[in-house]
């Protein structure tokens, strides 16, 4: 089955920096989505990127897919510590059971004032 | 137009009590999951419903789990004989009717824990 898996599981910057999050999956995909935890909370939906599409921006978001390597990477420019959070990616597959959405396990993102 | 809500928000059983995790979807939303998060672990799909229907429950525990979204009223997810591996955050999240793709609006929660 497939699985999106996040790196790193953790990354600590400074406000003003960027911040790269990558995602691997295995099989094929309808769509990537990206959301946020925060501690203790919710999820919130950031973007979702197509299999057809390679980049896609959204504010200080941008969001690459390579079909071809089963990967994703999340940027954030300009970090403020109010992104401080967990990132999840979760692939919607292509087939029959195309509704569930498969999580990794998150990078911890911890933005320094 | 509320989100999708969950209650309640905090659920404190003992073990062997049941436990009872509703979710209302947003508006106009027909399509309810429900997801499972262990401490320190991504969702993991338990179970997909339309109203009156299971359209796949393969995620979700054979025993002591059930889950029903009626024509009227919430959905429920249902946990009899709580463990304390039940406990976790349960996620409920909403679509609309899907063509093309499936944007999941998720609700904030219930957490359980298992005494």
């Amino acid at each position: 089955s497939q699985q999106g898996e996040e790196d790193p599981q953790a990354l600590s910057i400074q406000e003003g920096e960027n911040a790269t999050m990558n995602c691997s999956y295995k099989t094929s995909i309808n769509n990537l989505q990206w959301y946020r935890q925060n501690s203790g909370r919710g999820l919130v939906h950031l973007i979702l990127i197509r299999s057809n599409e390679r980049e896609k921006h959204s504010g200080r978001l941008r969001v690459t897919l390579d079909t071809s390597k089963k990967s994703s990477s999340l940027l954030i420019t300009a970090s403020r510590a109010a992104d401080t959070a967990s990132y999840f990616c979760a692939t919607e597959g292509s087939g029959g059971s195309n509704y569930k959405l498969t999580f990794g396990k998150g990078t911890l993102l911890t933005v320094n004032p | 137009n509320a989100g999708v809500m969950q209650n309640p928000r905090h659920l404190v059983r003992r073990r062997g009590q049941e436990a009872r995790l509703r979710c209302s979807p947003m508006k106009g939303h027909s399509h309810v999951y429900w997801y499972r998060q262990l401490p320190e672990e991504g969702l993991k799909f338990m179970v997909y419903l339309q109203k009156e229907n299971i359209i796949d429950e393969s995620g979700m525990p054979k025993e002591r789990f059930s889950a029903e979204f009626p024509k009227e009223g919430p959905s429920i997810l249902r946990i009899q004989q709580v463990v304390r591996g039940d406990s976790a955050a349960y996620f409920c999240a909403s679509s609309p009717y899907r063509e093309y793709y499936n944007e999941q609006f998720f609700g904030p929660g219930t957490r359980l824990t298992v005494l």
